[in-house]
């Protein structure tokens, strides 16, 4: 079965460190990853996949085969970045469920 | 809002009743999510609807679990029988046609057993 693991509950850096939120999965087949972000009292939205290649606020996060990961990363961490973070994968043949990792809290100190 | 609206947004019953919460997706999205999630943990998958079609169930759906899409619009997702063990926040998302991989969450609602 997939399985999608964050090892660090909480991450706690300085404004204008750099951030790398870890995240490895476990999925035999062809998996889509993806990064969800939760800010303070706002609603779960998606923040990256790894499809698109792109960079949202500043992140980037590349799919590691060989690893099996999907780090998250900012080379300059900002305040307005603290929020939970999960990271997500999307089975091949699913038609669009999400299995979650269990989330890490990323805290931005000024 | 135009987003995915969830009501109750706080439910709090009696071991043994049953609840009804209902969703409200983003209009023209023909997708439909439902997830729980316990405190400390990530979302986990519950069901999944296009249109009216449930396509996929989890194992976490037990019998006590029912949800239905009838006109491809709102969804209801009824538990009977709650037990403590339901007390969680449930998740409800929509995704369009053109974008299933982007999931859009409403607030969700928090439902407490005692």
């Amino acid at each position: 079965a997939q399985r999608v693991t964050q090892p660090e509950k909480l991450l706690s850096v300085f404004k204008g460190a750099p951030v790398e939120l870890k995240c490895n999965y476990s999925y035999s087949g062809s998996p889509e990853l993806f990064w969800y972000v939760q800010y303070s009292r706002q609603r779960l939205q998606l923040l990256l996949r790894h499809i698109s290649r792109e960079s949202i606020k500043g992140f980037t996060a590349d799919l590691n085969k060989g690893e099996t990961s999907f780090h998250l990363k900012k080379p300059f961490a900002q305040e307005e970045d603290s929020a939970m973070y999960y990271c997500a994968l999307r089975e091949g043949t699913s038609y669009g469920k999400l299995t979650f990792g269990q989330g890490t809290i990323l805290t931005v100190h000024p | 809002d135009t987003g995915v609206s969830q009501d109750p947004r706080h439910k709090i019953t009696k071991r043994g009743q049953n609840v009804t919460f209902r969703c409200d997706p983003i209009s023209e999205h023909n997708r439909l999510y439902w997830y729980r999630q316990t405190l400390g943990q990530g979302p986990e998958f519950l069901t999944y609807f296009q249109n009216e079609a449930q396509l996929e169930k989890s194992r976490l759906l037990s019998d006590r679990f029912s949800a239905e899409r009838p006109k491809g619009s709102f969804s209801t997702l009824e538990i009977q029988r709650t037990e403590q063990g339901d007390s969680a926040m449930y998740l409800c998302a929509s995704s369009p046609k053109d974008s299933p991989y982007e999931q859009y969450f409403g607030p969700g609602t928090r439902l407490t057993v005692t």
